[in-house]
């Protein structure tokens, strides 16, 4: 069974607007990794954020991760169309137990 | 290209067949995973290899599934007798537990299977 939950499950934003998207986990992890999958598509590792960091920055990514919550959030700023995606977290010790995922619709 | 290569993309297989899918992982990478994807939901875990070995299986690997990676490289993965139930896309993964590594996990294209 999946232990993961990301939240919203369906976001539908502008270009050019922040995307939020959050994650919460059960089990302790070592590290929380956040991918992107395109429909019909193998999944795209986007960051790994440990367990002893609170926030780390990608591009345009910034993911945050409360281990007293089990929670971890992403945000994209300044979203463009072809981020249009499925969004995962997986929480990992070493394999990955990931949530259903959040669909974004970066709308032009 | 040196990333986790699957193949076939796609499988369309008649209940009963067998099937086999290949993984190549990142060359340097001595953790290979394998991950279940059905419509809508997140992938699952099925199985991981730490070089040769097979160090876990997931209660979903039926005694159907069976998976390999003899020579600590390339990996497979065979279901026998496959059923309609295991129509999904099949992902590999491959990581490194090297000491400047916290095990990224980086995926391959996956391979579609369809069971009629």
């Amino acid at each position: 069974s999946q232990q993961g939950e990301e939240d919203p499950q369906a976001l539908s934003i502008q270009e050019g607007e922040n995307a939020t998207m959050n994650c919460s986990y059960k089990t302790s992890i070592n590290n929380l990794q956040w991918y992107r999958q395109n429909s019909g598509r193998g999944l795209v590792h986007l960051i790994l954020i440990r367990s002893n960091e609170r926030e780390k920055h990608s591009g345009r990514l910034r993911v945050t991760l409360d281990t007293s919550k089990k929670s971890s959030s992403l945000l994209i700023t300044a979203s463009r169309a072809a981020d249009t995606a499925s969004y995962f977290c997986g929480g990992s010790n070493y394999k990955l137990t990931f949530g259903k995922g959040t669909l974004l619709t970066v709308n032009p | 290209d040196t990333g986790v290569s699957q193949d076939p993309r796609h499988k369309i297989t008649k209940r009963g067949q067998n099937v086999t899918f290949r993984c190549d992982p990142i060359s340097e990478h001595n953790r290979l995973y394998w991950y279940r994807q059905t419509l809508g939901q997140g992938p699952e875990f099925l199985t991981y290899f730490q070089n040769e070995a097979q160090l876990e299986k997931s209660r979903l690997l039926s005694d159907r599934f069976s998976a390999e990676r003899p020579k600590g490289s390339f990996s497979t993965l065979e279901i026998q007798r496959t059923e309609q139930g295991d129509s999904a896309m099949y992902l590999c993964a491959s990581s490194s537990t090297g000491t400047s590594s916290y095990n990224e996990q980086f995926f391959g294209p996956g391979t579609r299977l369809t069971v009629l």
